[in-house]
């Protein structure tokens, strides 16, 4: 999603949910998509990554789907625990080369 | 210990001095990266390297000077810092057998 001035979108949902994060991506040539979570006061951490040859993958409570048609990736995290709180970027880039981010979600998961 | 990490993790400084950040990885890996994170904005591309010797500009390189004389290091110069330049950096690097890029912890920079 895109920001508006200095606030996030923000995704609420309440613990044992699935989460959903949405992102749009610019570049048409772009064929490595990842998503990355990044905690307060801290960097970026790898959650999953797909190769624009795939339309899903999934990883350990994580699924992340791309739709080349449309240009749009969205990550989904299932049984959202209070940990999963953070703020997710995703990122593309050509042939591995140099990663452009989005601006960001932040995701609140309340009880 | 085994890992990217980066210094100063805060540094305050004012108008038109020179900063460095330094950024150290263990891994040896191939490339290197530096962002800016400002809200709003995300994270933002300022230079990258690929290979001692070799970088290459970003999104916003302007007012920034990098270089890597070896591998293992990649310090971010701000010749003459300028408030705009109040941000996070992070550095992060990554191997050539995949995209995923590691980051270091961040240094927060004020710019008076």
């Amino acid at each position: 999603g895109e920001s508006v001035g200095l606030h996030l979108p923000t995704l609420s949902v309440q613990e044992g949910d699935n989460s959903i994060i949405n992102c749009a991506y610019s570049n048409s040539a772009s064929d490595y998509f990842i998503w990355y979570k990044q905690e307060s006061g801290k960097g970026p951490q790898f959650i999953i990554d797909i190769r624009s040859n795939m339309d899903k993958r999934q990883g350990q409570r994580v699924t992340v789907l791309l739709n080349k048609t449309v240009k749009h990736l969205s990550l989904q995290i299932a049984a959202t625990q209070p940990g999963d709180s953070a703020v997710y970027f995703c990122a593309e880039s050509q042939n591995t080369d140099k990663l452009i981010f989005g601006t960001g979600t932040r995701l609140q998961v309340f009880p | 210990d085994a890992g990217i990490t980066q210094s100063p993790r805060y540094k305050i400084t004012e108008t038109g001095r020179q900063v460095t950040l330094m950024c150290h990885q263990t891994w040896s890996h191939s490339y290197m990266f530096w962002y800016r994170q400002d809200l709003g904005h995300g994270l933002r591309l300022i230079y990258y390297s690929a290979a001692a010797d070799i970088t290459d500009k970003g999104e916003v390189p302007d007012g920034y000077v990098v270089s890597r004389s070896k591998t293992e290091n990649f310090p971010l110069t701000l010749e003459s810092a300028t408030r705009s330049q109040t941000s996070v950096y992070f550095c992060a690097s990554r191997g050539t057998a995949t995209g995923e890029l590691f980051f270091g912890e961040g240094s927060r920079l004020t710019v008076l």
